[in-house]
């Protein structure tokens, strides 16, 4: 069983739509939550960074943890064509940035 | 402001040849974190290197790869022998100091692959 499973889509949705991913895992002892963006052969871009439980927002995008279903959300609001990417969430037990532990990606396509 | 620069972008080797990948991290960055993403996975976690140091490698394969990050120029990972299964991506990162992941930034990758 993998550490951190995630549905690796494709994900096809109208522009404007909301865009929810989601990311489970299994060691609880993780505590540094993040949602990562990659475009196609590019580097991952960070784009929302939450410590233990709870939501946090920004822009147009939302992070949510669960910690006691050891879930994870990012939700994308009136979602673009330029949010075509793979989104990647990555967690980590220490506050390091070694070791992060990333799922395997969720291809989204936003279709004009 | 260049980011983490990393090289080459692409590279072919054929099966027992080496591969040299560089990066050079953010100005200002101390800390080196080499990460793998083969096909349809995610990225996986190698190794940690400050200057002149490895401070965490347990992510490396025991055999056939090394890495280091010298006192002057880039950090190097190398892979010796390079066989099919090593063709992935590999992305480098770095961050000014060991704070928190959301200060850490990736290179655009070097893509290997292995004939």
């Amino acid at each position: 069983q993998k550490e951190v499973e995630q549905d690796p889509g494709p994900l096809s949705v109208p522009e404007g739509a909301i865009v929810s991913l989601n990311c489970t895992y299994s060691n609880s002892a993780f505590q540094y939550f993040m949602w990562y963006r990659q475009y196609s052969r590019k580097g991952p871009e960070l784009l929302m960074y939450t410590y233990s439980s709870g939501n946090k927002e920004d822009g147009r995008f939302t992070a949510q943890v669960d910690k006691s279903s050891k879930y994870i959300s990012l939700f994308i609001r009136d979602s673009q064509p330029s949010d075509s990417a793979t989104y990647l969430c990555a967690m980590s037990v220490i506050q390091g940035a070694q070791k992060l532990v990333f799922g395997q990606g969720t291809r989204l396509t936003i279709n004009p | 402001n260049a980011g983490v620069m990393q090289n080459p972008r692409h590279l072919v080797r054929r099966r027992g040849q080496e591969a040299r990948l560089r990066c050079s991290p953010m100005k200002g960055h101390s800390h080196v974190y080499w990460y793998r993403q083969l096909p349809e996975e995610g990225l996986k976690f190698m190794v940690y290197l400050q200057k002149e140091n490895i401070i965490d490698e347990s992510g490396m394969p025991k055999e056939r790869f090394s890495a280091e990050f010298p006192k002057e120029g880039p950090s190097i990972l190398r892979i010796q022998q390079v066989v099919r299964g090593d063709s992935a991506a590999y992305f480098c990162a770095s961050s000014p100091k060991d704070r928190g992941a959301n200060t850490i930034y990736f290179g655009e990758g070097s893509w290997l692959t292995v004939v």
